[in-house]
């Protein structure tokens, strides 16, 4: 079955920068590609990108431009989401999921607990 | 891009119909039938509800039905049960740069 492992929970001071992972199984990692989804404390969702796991292409929401890097290591089944220079607004849980059925995102992974403290 | 409008809450008692909308633009919601629906129970990942406006992936209760009506998607839970009882956010393809846009989510209640 699909199963998709983020690394565990962060805490990071302000102008760092964090890295979660996504461990991907039950599936060719390459086939489908990976968005990463960010939940504040108490409020919505919100999308922060995409990445094709095959060509390693990307593509960032605005907002995040700039900050957020996504990258994959295809040996090993895994995508990785580099988020810099984090300010408190950052405190929130970040989810990867990948795009299947087409479009929607389909399996998700269990989130990973990113809190921005000095 | 701004997210999509969903009413902050909608209630229903057991066995009653709900609907949440989600309203858009023609740039997102209006302009393609790529509107998903997530179900988020508290401290949980969200769960794929519905996909392109109204297919249920397989595993989902046939309670749940999609549809959508120019620049609104609208979620029904028919038959609406306790453990229907969870936040639910809209979700669209968007020709914004930012390619995917989600709704601001509607908590549902079951009296």
């Amino acid at each position: 079955q699909v199963q998709l492992v983020q690394s565990g929970a962060e805490v990071k001071k302000p102008g760092a920068s964090v890295k979660v992972s996504c461990k991907a199984s039950g599936y060719t990692f390459t086939s489908y590609d990976i968005n990463w989804v960010r939940q504040a404390t108490g409020q919505g969702l919100e999308w922060m990108g995409w990445m094709n796991p095959n060509s390693g292409n990307t593509g960032y929401a605005q907002k995040f431009q700039g900050r957020v890097t996504m990258t994959r290591n295809t040996s090993i089944s895994t995508a990785y989401m580099e988020l810099s220079s984090l300010r408190s607004e950052d405190t929130a849980v970040y989810y990867c999921a990948i795009v299947y059925p087409p479009v929607a995102l389909g399996y998700w992974g269990q989130g990973t607990l990113v809190t921005v403290s000095s | 891009q701004s997210a999509l409008t969903q009413p902050a809450s909608v209630s229903g008692s057991p066995g009653q119909s709900i609907t949440i909308s989600c309203t858009g633009t023609s740039s997102d919601v209006g302009g393609y039938n790529y509107v998903s629906w997530y179900q988020q129970h508290p401290g949980k990942a969200p769960k794929l509800m519905i996909y392109d406006v109204s297919n249920r992936p397989s595993g989902v209760s046939n309670r749940f039905s999609g549809s959508k009506s120019g620049n609104t998607a609208s979620l029904t839970i028919s038959g609406l049960q306790a453990e229907d009882e969870a936040d639910y956010y809209c979700s669209s393809y968007t020709s914004s740069s930012t390619l995917r846009v989600f709704g601001t989510g509607t908590k549902v209640t079951v009296l």
